[in-house]
Formats: structure tokens, sequence, C-alpha cells
């Protein structure tokens, strides 16, 4: 079985401060991990996603995350919140292969204060 | 061009109805599935479909019958509509060699 849970379902940071969102996994294999973003009234987006290759990992629009398998930890960060990055984020987990079934946290409504 | 297009994306519908959502990827993509995301946000696979094959199928009421015609579609058929099936739906699918998953944006149900 696999889980994820993601720390604090709401999260402000003023513009220009570093974004820190939470994710830790549970899982019986080596895991894939995903980082998804949720604008209003929209899809889900591919941030970014980790596959056992480097444990750092870069994403669009200057997002990165850092697979520590020690802590089970796949947390999201950006040096410097901008507006337009409010929206709702996900973190996932799939343990299969082809990573074809995810598993969802609860997401983390980010803020930004001007 | 919209890769993965749900229709429709806002339904307003009675308790006891029976409805569908259509979906659609542009992608080549041979695997595609629904999710559904509850009022507390969480996303939970329903179904998954390769090459119009059947291949996951998690606890779903059987009210809910997903259909692919083809590769490029999977439509979602819901009966006697109940009040909890109020949520997001989204289609996506995947190449099954990969494992990104691309997300349509999304169908709002409200059953009243």
């Amino acid at each position: 079985a696999q889980s994820v849970t993601q720390l604090g379902s709401h999260v402000s940071v003023s513009e220009g401060a570093l974004v820190l969102l939470r994710c830790n996994y549970s899982s019986s294999v080596p895991p894939y991990l995903f980082w998804y973003v949720q604008y209003p009234n929209q899809g889900l987006q591919l941030l970014l996603k980790y596959t056992s290759a480097a444990t750092l990992v870069k994403g669009i629009n200057g997002f990165e995350a850092e697979f520590k398998k020690s802590e089970t930890s796949f947390h999201l960060t950006k040096p410097s919140a901008h507006m337009s990055d409010a929206a709702e984020y996900f973190c996932a987990v799939s343990e299969d292969n082809a990573g074809n079934m995810l598993t969802f946290g609860g997401g983390t409504r980010l803020m930004v204060k001007p | 061009d919209t890769a993965v297009s749900q229709t429709p994306k806002y339904l307003v519908t009675q308790m006891g109805n029976d409805k569908s959502i259509k979906c659609e990827q542009n992608l080549g993509h041979d695997t595609m599935y629904w999710y559904k995301q509850d009022s507390k946000k969480f996303l939970k696979i329903m179904f998954s479909y390769n090459n119009k094959e059947l291949i996951i199928n998690e606890t779903v009421p059987n009210r809910f019958s997903p259909k692919s015609p083809d590769k490029a579609h999977l439509n979602l058929h819901i009966n006697s509509l109940e009040l909890g099936d109020s949520a997001v739906y989204f289609c996506a699918s995947s190449q099954s060699v990969g494992n990104t998953i691309y997300f349509g944006e999304g169908s709002w149900l409200t059953v009243v």
C-alpha cells in the first residue's frame, strides 16, 4: 500500500519569499514521485517527477523538489514566490513501474501575498 | 490544441438521473484514466484502460460504467445519480511505457 501526506492544507507566503510545500510518502517499493499544480478552474498540470534518477528534480516555473529516502520526503521548493504561483499543489506517488496508478495527497493551497 | 479534453465542464443534474462525461485525448496515448476529486480535494483513481481494455477498477459503485470505444476516448457513464456523486471528475491519459499522466481540465458534477 502507498500513501501521501501533505503537511499543511494552506500555506501563505509573501511575494519574493521562499516557497516550501511538504510531502511525505509511504511506499513498500522504490517510489515514483510527482508534483502537480491545479490553477483555479483548470486541470492538473505536471510540475516535476522523480523516477530514480537524480534526487534533485527541477521542474517548470522555477520549482524543484528533492527526494530524500531516509526522510521519505519529496518537498517542493521555489526560491522566490510569484503572484502567479497561487494555486493548489498535489504530491503523488506511484509504485507501478509504468507509473500508471497515482495516489495523491490531499493538496496544499499556496497563497501569495503582495 | 487541448491534449486531454472532457465535456461537459459543468453539469448540474437531479438525483436519479443518468449522465455521461466524455473524454478524448489527442496525444496518441494508449492508456486513459478517470479520477474523482472529492470535496476534501483528494484525488482518487476510479478506472484505467489500456488499449481499450480495463486494467484498473477501484472500488467504485457499479452505477459508474466506463466505456472506451477506441484508444483516444474514455467516456464515463453514471446511472441513478446520488448526492454523493457530486465531485470534480478528471480524465487523464499516458503512454504506458512512460509515467507522465496528462490530465483534462475536469468536469464539475453537481447532483441536486
